[in-house]
C-alpha cells in the first residue's frame, strides 16, 4: 500500500537548521508531487510548499521563502524539507502528503505521519 | 492568499446525531475543496474531495456540498469514531490553504 515514513522528532536550538525526511512506498516516487505542510501546536495546518519529484521544481510558501528548502532523492525514493534559521514559532509537527489529482481535483493522500521539531534553547 | 474560514470551531454531539460544519472561502473556489479528519496524534486523513465527491473507503454517513465560495460537510449518524478534528481545504490555487479546525467533541 501506498506509505510515507518520516524521520523521527527532532530537538534544536534557536538559529539552527532541521532537515526532515520523507520516504514513499507502494508507488512510483516520480509520479507525484509531494508537498509539506506543517501545524503549530493548537493552530491551524499550514502549507509549506511542494516538490515536482520528477524534475525537482520547486514552489514555496511566501511566508517561508528564503528558510526552507524542499528536495529529493529518486533513488531513494524520499523527500526532504530543510528548514533554517529556526525560531520558537517553528516548533511543530511536520507532515509530507503526495498529491494526486482525481476528477480534476487535487488531493493530499496520503500523510507522513508527522514529525514533530521542538526549537528551544 | 485565499481565507479559509470554518464554523462553527467547536461542536458538541451525540452518537447517532446528524451535524454540519461550514467552510467559507474568501472568494470563489469553485468546487477545489477537500475535507479531512484528524485525530489527536494522527496525520489528517481525506474525506470528501471536490467539495462532494466521496474518498474511497469512507463511510457513506459523510457528505459534502457547495461551490463558490459556501460549502458544507455533513455527518449523518455519528460514530464513536467520528469525534475528531475536521479540516476544510482549497486547492484552487497556491497558497493551498486550510480552515481553522472544527473539534467534534462527545456530548
Amino acid at each position: 500500500q501506498v506509505q510515507l515514513v518520516q524521520s523521527g522528532a527532532e530537538v534544536k536550538k534557536p538559529g539552527a537548521s532541521v532537515k526532515v525526511s520523507c520516504k514513499a512506498s507502494g508507488y512510483t516516487f516520480t509520479s507525484n508531487a509531494m508537498h509539506w505542510v506543517r501545524q503549530a501546536p493548537g493552530q491551524r495546518l499550514e502549507w509549506m510548499g511542494w516538490i515536482n519529484t520528477g524534475n525537482g521544481n520547486t514552489r514555496y510558501s511566501q511566508k517561508l521563502q528564503g528558510r526552507v528548502t524542499i528536495t529529493r532523492d529518486t533513488s531513494a525514493s524520499t523527500a526532504y524539507m530543510e528548514l533554517s534559521s529556526l525560531r520558537s514559532e517553528d516548533t511543530a509537527v511536520y507532515y509530507c502528503a503526495r498529491v494526486y489529482m482525481v476528477r480534476g481535483s487535487e488531493v493530499f493522500d496520503p500523510w507522513g505521519q508527522g514529525t514533530l521539531v521542538t526549537v528551544s534553547s | 492568499d485565499i481565507q479559509m474560514t470554518q464554523s462553527p470551531s467547536s461542536l458538541s454531539a451525540s452518537v447517532g446525531d446528524r451535524v454540519t460544519i461550514t467552510c467559507r472561502a474568501s472568494q470563489s473556489i469553485s468546487s477545489y475543496l477537500n475535507w479531512y479528519q484528524q485525530k489527536p496524534g494522527k496525520a489528517p486523513n481525506l474525506l470528501i474531495y471536490a467539495a462532494s465527491s466521496l474518498q474511497s473507503g469512507v463511510p457513506s454517513r459523510f457528505s459534502g456540498s457547495g461551490s463558490g465560495t459556501d460549502f458544507t460537510l455533513t455527518i449523518s449518524g455519528l460514530q464513536p469514531e467520528d469525534f475528531a478534528t475536521y479540516y476544510c481545504q482549497q486547492s484552487y490555487s497556491t497558497p493551498r490553504t486550510f480552515g481553522q479546525g472544527t473539534r467534534l467533541e462527545i456530548k
